[in-house]
């Protein structure tokens, strides 16, 4: 079983849409959550860090983390073009500074 | 306004060449990081260092080693590069403690190719 699970994707929504990112976990003594966007050719770049179960919110990004199920998600509203990416999910376990990331989804914003 | 540097955006090397990358960050960050990406395989970590002297190995360190003996520097060591070593090498930087502690902060990555 992989420490960090996501699917590749890719998923494709319409501009204006929502899109919905999802990453499930392996290790329960992981504490910190973190979503990186990457574009082709450029280096990942942190888009939400999120720590307590629940939602958390900044500007069309929400992320949503749920420990009991180990279960990290993304929310982008409001699609646009721009957004196409590849999206990375990051665990890192309480005390201890290893970050490990899942193989990330592949976002596609249709105009 | 560029935080983590990487000395070197592609390389060509010959199989059982050493290899050094080269990794500098400004930040006056504690830990920093190795990774190699691959298609389909996502970022692996391979070394981290969580102060200078200090490193761990990550998931996939054969074949490779590290060294910090500076706080800003962290540097990459193919003792005899492989083909099975092209790859994106992505070097980061983060804090422990306080406001963005353990975000990481990317260079923008060095290509080796091992002919």
């Amino acid at each position: 079983q992989k420490e960090v699970e996501q699917n590749s994707g890719p998923l494709s929504v319409p501009e204006g849409a929502i899109a919905s990112l999802n990453c499930t976990y392996s290790d329960r003594g992981s504490q910190s959550f973190f979503w990186y966007r990457q574009y082709s050719g450029k280096s990942p770049e942190l888009i939400m860090s999120i720590y307590s179960n629940g939602d958390k919110e900044d500007g069309r990004f929400t992320a949503q983390l749920n420990k009991a199920s180990q279960y990290v998600s993304l929310l982008i509203r409001d699609s646009q073009p721009s957004d196409s990416a590849t999206y990375l999910c990051a665990v890192k376990r309480g005390g201890y500074q290893k970050v490990t990331f899942g193989t990330g989804t592949k976002l596609q914003v249709i105009p | 306004d560029v935080k983590v540097t990487q000395s070197s955006r592609y390389l060509v090397k010959r199989t059982g060449e050493k290899v050094f990358l080269e990794c500098v960050q400004d930040m006056d960050h504690e830990n920093m990081f190795w990774y190699r990406q691959d298609p389909g395989l996502g970022l692996r970590l391979i070394y981290f260092s969580y102060d200078v002297k200090m490193k761990e190995k990550g998931d996939i360190p054969e074949g490779y080693s590290v060294s910090r003996e500076k706080k800003e520097r962290f540097s990459l060591i193919l003792e005899s590069a492989s083909t099975n070593q092209t790859s994106m090498y992505l070097c980061a930087s983060s804090i422990t403690l306080g406001s963005g502690a353990n975000v990481l902060t990317f260079g923008a990555g060095s290509r080796l190719t091992v002919l």
